[in-house]
């Protein structure tokens, strides 16, 4: 089973649309995150929630959008979006401690 | 400068040789340090953490210099299957927030 997953794996989308990334977890974990990794390779925190409550919020832009519903989900809601917006996203999760973090197999974001 | 940065490489070594990395911190309040793995096209995982008495697992080597805030990574006996980019990982005093620096990467040759 996999322990972080992630829908939908790859995404083409035009400039102002309005995209959502899927995330689950089943490892029971308290935290949850989304990472970006831009075309440098450079992996960057943009949320970090822990219990569905948000305590991570780095500067994003307004049109990112995390959503929990529970501790084992945490999605992603881009709207308007923007040419440089295309990187890969990842999902993770990691016990309280935040120690060690395990990853989704990420999210490819193309906006034409 | 950065949180954490690393030489990004590439390294190309051949089967069987030695190779080592440094990474740097800049807080010196850090709490753990780890260094991850990331294949081509793939997610990163945690290939080990990094103790401050220096731990070994295997072929591979971590060591923490708390004074002059680096960290290093050696790998020896090189195989094929080491090729990928080797993320240095900082977990400051605020938790539930990995610093990642931005890899360095490793090609092992035949």
């Amino acid at each position: 089973d996999t322990a972080v997953s992630q829908t939908p794996k790859y995404l083409v989308t035009q400039m102002g649309n309005d995209k959502s990334i899927k995330c689950e977890q089943n490892l029971g974990h308290d935290t949850m995150y989304w990472y970006k990794q831009d075309s440098k390779k450079f992996l960057k925190i943009m949320f970090s929630y822990n219990n569905k409550e948000l305590i991570i919020n780095e500067t994003v832009p307004n049109r990112f959008s995390p959503k929990s519903p529970d501790k084992a989900h945490l999605n992603l809601h881009i709207n308007s979006l923007e040419l440089g917006d295309s990187a890969v996203y990842f999902c993770a999760s990691s016990p309280l401690s935040g120690n060690t973090i395990y990853f989704g197999e990420g999210s490819w974001l193309t906006v034409v | 400068r950065k949180e954490v940065e690393q030489d990004p490489g590439p390294f190309n070594v051949p089967e069987g040789a030695t190779v080592a990395f440094n990474c740097t911190y800049s807080n010196s309040a850090s709490q753990s340090f780890f260094w991850y793995r990331q294949d081509c096209r793939k997610e990163p995982k945690l290939l080990m953490s990094v103790y401050s008495s220096g731990n070994e697992d295997g072929r591979f080597t971590a060591q923490l210099n708390r004074a002059s805030q680096y960290i290093s990574l050696l790998i020896r006996d090189s195989k094929l299957s080491d090729s990928a980019t080797y993320l240095c990982v900082v977990n400051p005093v605020t938790a539930s927030k990995l610093t990642f620096g931005t890899g360095t990467r490793l090609q092992v040759t035949l």
